[in-house]
């Protein structure tokens, strides 16, 4: 089955920096990757997807990349906030029965 | 309460009882999952439900019994759970229609077993 790898498993960036979060995904059948937000004591949230017929969405402050080769696919979040700590969650599908999501990464922004 | 809600908030639980959760969406999906959150593994998908049939089960142990009356209602029963089960279970629904996977979250249930 698929398993999906993220890394680092914590981030500490200042203020108006940016920030760059990677996954790696085992099933080259898998066609869609979202990335969520969870804030502390909070559910999680959709912030981008992207699918494997596309190699980059952007959203103002966020981006993700996708290299279907590779089988890796990366966050960018420009001029980092405060608002912006939170965990991350990676995730790659195959269809909407089964998303695998990576074991996430903890985003903190210093002001 | 709009979008999906959980009940209850927070429970505990001696090992010997048996409990259920309960998950609902008001937001017209045909799809709903069950996920267990935590430290070891922080978003791990349990069961999915389609038009309220099964799909998947991800090899969960028979102690989680999941329920799905209707597309809108899910239960995931409990019993006999053991101390590692301590997690917070989050519910989610999503569209079976469209271009859109995404999946709307519940607040979840802290689940304390004692």
């Amino acid at each position: 089955g698929e398993n999906v790898e993220q890394h680092p498993s914590t981030l500490s960036v200042q203020e108006g920096d940016s920030a760059v979060i990677k996954c790696t995904y085992s099933d080259s059948a898998s066609n869609y990757f979202p990335w969520y937000k969870q804030e502390l004591g909070k559910r999680p949230q959709l912030i981008i997807d992207i699918r494997s017929n596309v190699g980059e969405k952007k959203d103002q402050r966020i981006a993700v990349t996708l290299n279907k080769t590779a089988k890796h696919f990366s966050l960018h979040i420009t001029e980092t906030q405060p608002e912006d700590s939170a965990v991350y969650f990676c995730a790659a599908s195959l269809n909407r029965d089964k998303v695998i999501f990576g074991p996430g990464t903890s985003l903190s922004v210093i002001p | 309460e709009t979008g999906v809600t959980q009940t209850p908030r927070h429970l505990v639980m001696g090992m010997t009882n048996k409990k259920s959760l309960k998950c609902e969406q008001h937001l017209g999906h045909n799809a709903m999952y069950w996920y267990k959150q935590s430290a070891k593994k922080p978003l791990e998908l349990m069961f999915v439900y389609n038009f309220k049939e099964q799909t998947e089960n991800n090899s969960v142990p028979s102690r989680f019994s999941p329920e799905c009356p209707n597309s809108s209602h899910l239960f995931l029963h409990l019993h006999t759970l053991q101390p590692e089960d301590s997690a917070l279970y989050l519910c989610a629904s999503s569209p079976t229609s469209g271009s859109s996977y995404e999946q709307y979250f519940g607040p979840g249930t802290r689940l304390t077993v004692t």
